[in-house]
């Protein structure tokens, strides 16, 4: 079946570090890939997304480039700030409603 | 702004006592669903529902239930509480059935 699968965490870098979150998937066809992030005491929220292959989701300066040929979708961020420090969910969505998410990466960013 | 809330933010319940976690979304979506999110586990479906009354069940069904009476409430309902119900609760709506899903903040459940 479909699924996720994302770096362990926690993560810890110094302000302005270069971050790489690893993310890789199991799907027949064609999924759509998604980039979520999870602040301290919220909910979810979409940071960046891609519907096909080679697309490049883009938001706050975060990327992630949706990889075909090796089922990949890894998160970078050139320069990380202490404000990013969250937990990241890399998810897919294929056929139907449903939604399949990884384990989560935590990130502290330390000044 | 779509906004996606839930009843409560924290939550203490007994075992066996029935538990009710309330979601409202105010932008009209026909997808709602709701996870746990647990430590190592990330987030697991439990049910989702596509339209008003009518519902699927998840990865994890087992020991809940779902009730959508009107296009905006989708409650989940713990007949019988239990210890390893203990987790964070998460409430989500999308659109339509190829779009983003919106989350709600969450309601941390302890049971005791």
């Amino acid at each position: 079946g479909d699924s996720v699968t994302q770096m362990e965490g926690p993560v810890t870098l110094s302000e302005e570090a270069f971050l790489t979150i690893n993310c890789t998937y199991t799907a027949t066809g064609y999924p759509s890939l998604f980039w979520y992030v999870q602040y301290p005491g919220e909910g979810l929220q979409l940071l960046l997304k891609a519907t096909k292959a080679d697309d490049k989701g883009s938001n706050k300066g975060f990327e992630a480039t949706y990889r075909k040929e090796t089922t990949s979708f890894h998160l970078e961020k050139g320069s990380v700030q202490v404000s990013d420090s969250a937990v990241y969910f890399c998810a897919l969505r294929h056929t139907g409603n449903q939604f399949y998410f990884g384990t989560g990466t935590s990130l502290t960013v330390i000044p | 702004d779509v906004k996606v809330t839930q009843s409560s933010r924290y939550l203490v319940k007994r075992t066996g006592e029935k538990v009710f976690l309330e979601c409202v979304q105010d932008m009209d979506h026909e997808n709602m669903f709701w996870y746990r999110q647990d430590p190592g586990l990330g987030l697991r479906l439990i049910y989702f529902s596509y339209d008003v009354k009518m519902k699927e069940k998840g990865d994890i069904p087992e020991g809940y239930s779902v009730s959508r009476e009107k296009k905006e409430r989708f409650s989940l309902i713990l007949e019988s509480a239990s210890t390893n119900q203990t987790s964070m609760y998460l409430c989500a709506s999308s659109l339509f059935v190829n779009n983003e899903q919106f989350f709600g903040p969450g309601t941390r459940l302890t049971v005791l």
